[in-house]
């Protein structure tokens, strides 16, 4: 199994509402990411899990909160967001978990989510 | 600090044009040196990739080689499709971090 799995395809949510976006990977990678991704631009680093403890917080807002439950699955929890945070959301993983030259990283198809 | 910059787009090709995308890139040491493609509606997958100085990438037609003497990692085809119509990244690993330094991004289309 070589690939990233992300659930749901497409979310709409409202502004009040409490969602959350599934990832998954079983190729054994030790390390995983959420990026956001707005139309016509490269994809933002959001936070990144290193053995399954959060390592990196790229100033995101609290109304996102990340968890990893463990090393396969990486969760991205919605909670008060605003229409500006309407994006595709991508999860990646990668082989080590500490920083290396050569850690390429895999990416899933990501979540459309659309904030009304 | 580390950074890539990539042509900007977008470009538009006659099928079996040969095609040049550039990206150049300033960081300090030698990183890996990757090319991500992402179709229409879906994720980045990785294209081909550089681990060191004079290597060629290569898969699906698509090659770029690692030029440390003029900073660049130009990705090329020699006969394009209608199915490579996507948007093209370069992308190199942020020195000490497990970040993806990412270039703006080239919009291809090739028309039949």
């Amino acid at each position: 199994d070589t690939e990233v799995t992300q659930t749901p395809k497409h979310l709409v949510m409202g502004m009040t509402n409490k969602k959350s976006l599934k990832c998954e990977q079983h190729m054994g990678h030790r390390a995983m990411y959420w990026y956001k991704q707005k139309a016509k631009k490269p994809p933002e680093l959001m936070f990144v899990y290193s053995y399954e403890k959060l390592s990196i917080n790229e100033s995101v807002p609290s109304r996102f909160s990340p968890e990893c439950p463990n090393s396969s699955l990486l969760n991205l929890h919605l909670h008060a967001l605003q229409p500006e945070d309407s994006a595709l959301y991508l999860c990646a993983s990668s082989q080590r978990g500490q920083a290396s030259l050569y850690n390429e990283q895999f990416f899933g198809p990501g979540t459309r989510l659309t904030v009304l | 600090g580390d950074s890539v910059t990539q042509m900007e787009g977008p470009v538009t090709l006659s099928e079996e044009a040969f095609l040049t995308i550039n990206c150049t890139y300033t960081a300090t040491g030698y990183p890996s040196l990757f090319w991500y493609v992402q179709y229409p509606g879906e994720g980045l997958q990785l294209l081909l990739k550089a681990t060191k100085a004079d290597d060629k990438g290569s898969n699906k037609g698509f090659e770029a080689t690692y030029r440390k003497e003029t900073t660049s990692f130009h990705l090329e085809k020699g006969s394009v499709q209608v199915s490579d119509s996507a948007v093209y990244f370069c992308a190199l690993p942020l020195q000490g971090a497990q970040k993806l330094v990412f270039g703006q991004g080239t919009r291809l289309t090739i028309n039949p």
